[in-house]
């Protein structure tokens, strides 16, 4: 089956830093790829749409200079959180979709700490 | 997309089955039923979805009315392992092209 793998599973940053998150399709291609945000006991709260080689759609309230995806590739996607501060600290999922994985696969998330 | 209504929590014997149910009596004609879930600290996992037939794999069956305002997950043989958030999700027809609004869900808690 498809297989979306992500990178790091968890880090912890200080604050002001930086952090890269990755996501990548294993065996299909990726046409388009999600991030989600889940903070503790809540939902998961899609942030932005990426499409291969175009520029992301973020949903309304999503800083799109704080959170900078890139989708250079058909089977990687990643996140940037930049100038990390600690309300930043949250569960991030990415989910990718294409050709034959049409209703979206997810990763396996990344637990930000920002301290 | 249409809005879901689920039971915050449900619990359910190992090895019985688990009848999870959902509201979605402002679908549209085109829009299919989803259901994912999620065990503690992983990214959500797709179960099953369908249009308006009931739907059967390997994980778990799908029983949709007749009106399809409503749904029902059944997980036929549950274990500890099953023990998770499940969501209903209801979605347009543009399937992967669109992201998918998660609503709070059914935290399924299987008792040993």
């Amino acid at each position: 089956g498809a297989v979306v793998s992500q990178h790091p599973s968890w880090v912890i940053c200080k604050s002001g830093t930086s952090v890269k998150i990755e996501c990548r399709s294993l065996d299909f291609q990726a046409t388009t790829m999600f991030w989600y945000r889940q903070f503790p006991k809540q939902s998961l709260m899609l942030m932005a749409t990426s499409n291969e080689g175009s520029k992301a759609t973020y949903e309304q309230g999503v800083e799109k200079d704080k959170f900078l995806i890139n989708h250079a590739s058909l089977t990687l996607s990643t996140l940037t959180v930049t100038s990390a501060h600690p309300e930043d600290s949250s569960f991030y999922i990415c989910s990718a979709s294409g050709g034959q994985v049409p209703f979206g696969t997810f990763g396996s998330g990344t637990r930000l700490t920002v301290v | 997309d249409a809005k879901t209504t689920q039971p915050t929590s449900m619990d359910c014997a190992e090895g019985r089955a688990a009848n999870l149910p959902c509201n979605h009596s402002t679908i549209s004609g085109n829009e299919y039923v989803y259901w994912y879930r999620q065990i503690h600290s992983q990214g959500p996992q797709y179960i099953i979805h369908g249009l308006k037939n009931n739907e059967t794999n390997e994980m778990a069956s799908l029983i949709i009315t007749e009106d399809r305002k409503s749904s029902t997950l059944i997980l036929p043989h549950a274990t500890l392992r099953d023990t998770a958030v499940y969501y209903c999700i209801v979605r347009g027809s543009g399937g992967g092209a669109d992201g998918l609004t998660f609503g709070k869900g059914t935290h399924l808690i299987i008792q040993p």
